[in-house]
Parts: C-alpha cells; sequence; structure tokens
C-alpha cells in the first residue's frame, strides 16, 4: 500500500562526500525497482532502476544495490553536489493480479530529504 | 526522452467549484496513466490509475464521483476535482508509460498545486 509519513527521513551531506540513501519495501512480490529524485514542486525525476534479478546496478554516480532477503534497497551517490539535494524516493512496481486488467501500480517509499552543504 | 505534460502547473479555486487537470504525453502512447496525490512533507500516494478507452480503477478510500478521470486517447487523461474543499488543496501528479508488463519507467508530469480557498 502507499507509504504515508508525517517527517521525512534527512541527511547532511557536504559538497564531495558520497551519499547513501537507504528504503525498506514491502511486498516480496515486486520485481522491479526505481529511484527517483524530486526537486521542490515538481514532479519525481527517474534517476536509475533495478530488476529483481539483479542486486547492483551503476550509472553515472548513482549506483543502486538490491538485497531481496533483506526487502533493502539502497542509492549511492558519488562526489554530491549541491544540485543534488532533494527529495530522494525509493519505488516498487506491484504485478498485477492475474486476470487483471491494470498493470503494476508503482508504489513509493517514505522519501529521503538529502541536502548536501557546500 | 520521454515528456509528460501537465496543466495547470498551479491552480487556486474557490470552495465547491471543479478543477480539471490534464495529463499528456508528448512524445509516446501512453497505455497507461497514473493520477497521484502528496502532501506536503510526504510521499506520493496512488489515486487511481487510469487506461486508454476504459473506466479507472481507483485506490481504496478514493472517492470516484469526487475525483473524475477521462482517458480519451492514448496521450491525454484528465482529472476533474469536482466540488472542490479545501482538504482537497494538494499536489496533484500524473504519470505515464508505454509499457503494458509495468516494467518500465514511468514518467511524470511536473505536477498541479492545487489550493482551495
Amino acid at each position: 500500500g502507499e507509504s504515508v509519513g508525517l517527517h521525512l527521513p534527512t541527511l547532511s551531506v557536504q559538497e564531495g562526500d558520497n551519499s547513501i540513501i537507504n528504503c525498506a519495501y514491502s511486498n516480496s512480490a515486486s520485481d522491479y525497482f526505481i529511484w527517483y529524485k524530486q526537486e521542490s514542486g515538481k514532479g519525481p525525476q527517474f534517476i536509475i532502476d533495478i530488476r529483481s534479478n539483479m542486486d547492483k546496478r551503476q550509472g553515472q554516480r548513482v549506483t543502486v544495490l538490491l538485497n531481496k532477503t533483506v526487502k533493502h534497497l539502497s542509492l549511492q551517490i558519488a562526489a554530491t553536489q549541491p544540485g543534488d539535494s532533494a527529495v530522494y524516493f525509493c519505488a516498487e512496481n506491484t504485478l498485477p493480479n492475474a486476470g487483471g486488467t491494470s498493470y503494476g501500480k508503482l508504489t513509493f517509499g517514505q522519501g529521503t530529504i538529502l541536502t548536501v552543504h557546500p | 526522452g520521454a515528456v509528460v505534460s501537465q496543466h495547470p502547473s498551479w491552480v487556486i479555486c474557490k470552495s465547491g467549484t471543479s478543477v480539471k487537470i490534464e495529463c499528456r504525453s508528448l512524445d509516446f502512447q501512453a497505455t497507461t496513466m497514473f493520477w497521484y496525490r502528496q502532501f506536503p512533507k510526504q510521499s506520493l500516494m496512488l489515486m487511481a490509475t487510469s487506461n486508454e478507452g476504459s473506466k479507472a480503477t481507483y485506490e481504496q478510500g478514493v472517492e470516484k464521483d469526487k475525483f473524475l478521470i477521462n482517458h480519451a486517447s492514448l496521450t491525454l487523461s484528465t482529472l476533474t476535482v469536482t466540488s472542490a474543499h479545501p482538504e482537497d488543496s494538494s499536489f496533484y501528479i500524473c504519470s505515464a508509460t508505454i509499457s503494458a508488463t509495468g516494467n518500465s519507467p514511468l514518467h511524470f508530469g511536473n505536477g498541479t498545486r492545487l489550493t482551495v480557498t
């Protein structure tokens, strides 16, 4: 189901440091996971995705790790920059029920506020 | 890359009036569009799934008669908030995807900030 929280976790880092943002997901049947970045007043922006048959995937300055055993997802940002400051959400794709007409829905995690100090 | 356009980006309306929000996929045909609502400092909550040419599927607790969704073409879905009240003030975000299998990234619009006075 949806994740609702009144207080988003925060992470403050210095420019140039590496950042690690964690996410615990709930549905063991989910087979596709996405990290999104959301800046203030904007919609989520796709960062990187990973399928459940992988445990690591790398992009430009970002790496996603997936641990299906403990249902944990992490996003690593290398050499964090002030422009990386935003809210980061993990999302899991829930497979449709058999015979259903709509395909999988995206369920968002709680979100983490990343602040990068110059 | 896939672009999803949402209009308007913000709207202020009086209590009791209706507001229509448009979501367009600009360079691809979206078999499915999703509507989310986001309150300040909270995560995105899925409201409904909109499939072209069929009725929308609403999440539990979302009133289908209050949040009317129309998906008349593969590039346009609309959300109408009927008889809006101040508690409907929120950030409404749509997303769209090409894939019918669910295993492709959703592309999001930039959201619509609705304020009901």
